[in-house]
């Protein structure tokens, strides 16, 4: 059973620090990995994707891939109130499949 | 540009009540899932679908039934409501998963309460 896991949170970050999502995955064949945000009532979006080992930028939100460690994070810099949400780890599950993790809760304080 | 449109929105159903959702795409993806989200939870697959006539169960199926008889269309339906399928269903659909840009398009969801 190949699973995606994430700490529930609340996790919360005063505005303008650094807010650090982990997820751990069991397969040590996965090759790609999803960060999606959802707001409250709203469907997922994805904000990153990453496949190699290392670090990706996109703006304020960087990727980070360890396959060895079976880990992938993500970092908000600079956050801000409207980066509340629940953000979804995902790795892929089976054929064209994806497996989410339950997903952490981020507030954003000011 | 449509994307990924479910119906209803929201619904209310008493126990032992059937209904379907519907799901309906544009973008001519062979894939097309249902997922459901119980509060503070993440997204369990119920069924998935890699093409017109073919479908298959995904982690939660017991309950729910799927049809695809064409690209654009995969509804979900609910035979015998039951308390525990009090959700918030989610439609998507796929090109490919190991499309950088989108791997999945998701529908704004159903809000479903049974009662």
């Amino acid at each position: 059973q190949k699973e995606v896991e994430q700490n529930s949170g609340p996790l919360s970050v005063p505005e303008g620090a650094i807010a650090s999502l982990n997820c751990t995955y069991s397969d040590r064949g996965s090759q790609s990995f999803f960060w999606y945000r959802q707001y409250s009532g709203k469907s997922p979006e994805l904000i990153m994707s990453i496949y190699s080992n290392g670090d990706k930028e996109d703006g304020r939100f960087t990727a980070q891939l360890n396959k060895a460690s079976q880990y992938v994070s993500l970092l908000i810099r600079d956050s801000q109130p409207s980066d509340s949400a629940t953000y979804l780890c995902a790795a892929p599950g089976g054929y064209n499949k994806l497996i989410f993790g339950a997903g952490t809760r981020l507030a954003v304080h000011p | 540009n449509a994307g990924v449109t479910q119906t209803p929105k929201f619904r209310i159903l008493k126990i032992g009540q059937s209904m379907t959702l519907q799901c309906t795409q544009d973008m001519n993806h062979n894939y097309m899932y249902w997922y459901r989200q119980d509060p503070g939870m993440g997204l369990k697959l119920i069924y998935y679908s890699v093409g017109a006539g073919i479908t298959d169960k995904g982690e939660v199926p017991n309950g729910y039934n799927v049809s695809r008889s064409t690209t654009e269309d995969f509804p979900l339906r609910l035979e015998l409501a039951a308390p525990s399928q009090t959700s918030v269903y989610f439609c998507a659909s796929s090109y490919s998963i190991f499309d950088r840009d989108q791997p999945q398009h998701f529908g704004d969801g159903t809000r479903l309460s049974i009662l």
